[in-house]
């Protein structure tokens, strides 16, 4: 059958403003959750994680928010810049049992 | 620390014809997963290996298999190419391996087989 491409969400920002990344994720027991940046050219890079007994942790100029009650987290990236141009997953927990399930992604792009 | 790495960065492969990739993890982590990324499929998981012995399996076909050695090191094998094995294999490492443990990734093999 005919291939079809992955749909890729994507957002746009211009340089300078901050960026917002959701993620929905399925399973309530997930208790720990990892974001993930993949440059063109270049494996996922580990950028922050949060365990489900946070709310928010902070890392530098990155934000994860947790909301466990409608499973939805957030990275918040401030005053984006063209470098963080790049693909960004989120990994919940138990996508590290049997099948280590990456979604598709969100590809954020930074205008001049 | 020396991140993930992994040879060849490049490959061109014949249909029908086999591949080897290899990874060497990062030092003193003992689990080493290894992926497909594809534009139609994403990034698929292919199998994990934690002190030489296959832990997790994901849902590809015989002719995907892999080994790891004493020292952590992996490889991987492709028998009997199709054109839809061509894509990007990543390999990652992580300490404790599975449960609560980043990945870290190294920066692919791209192998195109035509």
């Amino acid at each position: 059958g005919e291939s079809v491409g992955l749909h890729l969400p994507t957002l746009s920002v211009q340089e300078g403003d901050n960026s917002i990344i959701n993620c929905a994720y399925s399973n309530s027991a997930s208790d720990y959750f990892i974001w993930y940046k993949q440059e063109s050219g270049k494996g996922p890079q580990f950028i922050i994680d949060i365990r489900s007994n946070m709310d928010k942790r902070q890392g530098q100029r990155v934000t994860v928010l947790l909301n466990k009650t409608v499973k939805h987290l957030s990275l918040q990236i401030a005053a984006t810049q063209p470098g963080d141009s790049a693909v960004y997953f989120c990994v919940p927990e138990d996508n590290y049992g049997q099948n280590f399930v990456f979604g598709p992604g969100t590809r954020l792009s930074v205008l001049p | 620390k020396a991140g993930v790495t992994q040879t060849p960065r490049y490959l061109i492969k014949t249909r029908g014809q086999q591949v080897t990739l290899s990874c060497s993890p990062i030092s003193g982590h003992r689990s080493v997963s290894w992926y497909q990324q594809t534009p139609g499929q994403g990034l698929q998981f292919l199998f994990e290996y934690f002190s030489e012995t296959q832990r997790n399996k994901g849902n590809f076909p015989g002719r995907f298999s892999g080994r790891q050695f004493s020292n952590s090191r992996s490889e991987m094998n492709v028998s009997t190419l199709e054109l839809g094995d061509s894509a990007l294999y990543l390999c990652a490492s992580s300490a404790e391996g599975g449960v609560a443990s980043p990945l870290h990734f190294g920066n692919g093999t791209r192998l195109t087989v035509t």
